[in-house]
């Protein structure tokens, strides 16, 4: 069935840098468009960034605008979260989701999310 | 503070119907489509209903949605203990250009 896995989560000091990975598998990558959303500690659902299928248009929450950056490789099956200057607040579990519609919050696929903690 | 409402907590005993609530404005609810998703601890938000009313296939017709105007709820009808979550209304904003999620709404089986 189809499938998404993030990797990519771990420690790292506040300020420094990490990316994600989002590996999809059994179904056309290249005809969706996806979404990142995370849950930090004890809070609801937050969504971070969408990427249209082709990456022509992405658009960020305001609390990681010009700090992350989504991005895709969809000769690789590949959705990624560039995740700079990282602060306290962005330790969350973050999840990749399928999008179905444009400009929908649509997301019929998720997968089981990895952990980012952002500590000194 | 969530850009759409929901209450923090419902509850209902086994059997029972309850609703929960999602409200917006006409820049998100009121222009675009909602969709509600399911979260339990440790596993992956689970989509419950998308287009306002639809349900994914593998969802039980225990689960209803519903859209008027800048609002938008989910009915769980013939309610089971392993109803307990959290639940999440979702959607497009136009003003914004993101998606706003609600505050999630804790369902608690009696």
């Amino acid at each position: 069935q189809v499938q998404l896995v993030e990797s990519g989560g771990g420690v790292v000091q506040p300020g420094r840098s990490l990316r994600l990975s989002c590996a999809a598998s059994r179904f056309t990558f290249s005809s969706y468009g996806m979404h990142w959303v995370r849950q930090a500690p004890g809070k609801g659902l937050e969504w971070v960034a969408v990427i249209w299928y082709d990456g022509s248009k992405k658009y960020y929450a305001d609390s990681v605008k010009g700090r992350f950056t989504i991005s895709r490789d969809n000769s690789k099956n590949t959705l990624y979260l560039q995740m700079n200057s990282l602060r306290a607040e962005d330790t969350a579990v973050y999840y990749c989701a399928r999008d179905m519609a444009e400009y929908s919050a649509y997301m019929d696929v998720w997968g089981k999310g990895t952990t980012v903690t952002v500590s000194s | 503070q969530s850009v759409l409402t929901q209450p923090p907590s419902a509850s209902g005993t086994p059997g029972q119907k309850v609703t929960i609530s999602c409200s917006g404005s006409s820049s998100n609810i009121g222009s675009n489509i909602v969709n509600w998703y399911r979260l339990l601890p440790g596993t992956a938000p689970k989509l419950l209903i998308y287009s306002n009313n639809q349900r994914p296939s593998g969802v039980p017709d225990r689960f209803s949605g519903s859209r008027s105007g800048t609002s938008a709820s989910l009915a769980i009808s013939g309610l089971q203990s392993e109803d307990e979550a959290d639940y999440y209304c979702a959607a497009w904003d136009d003003s914004l250009n993101v998606v706003v999620f609600g505050g999630g709404t804790k369902l608690t089986v009696l």
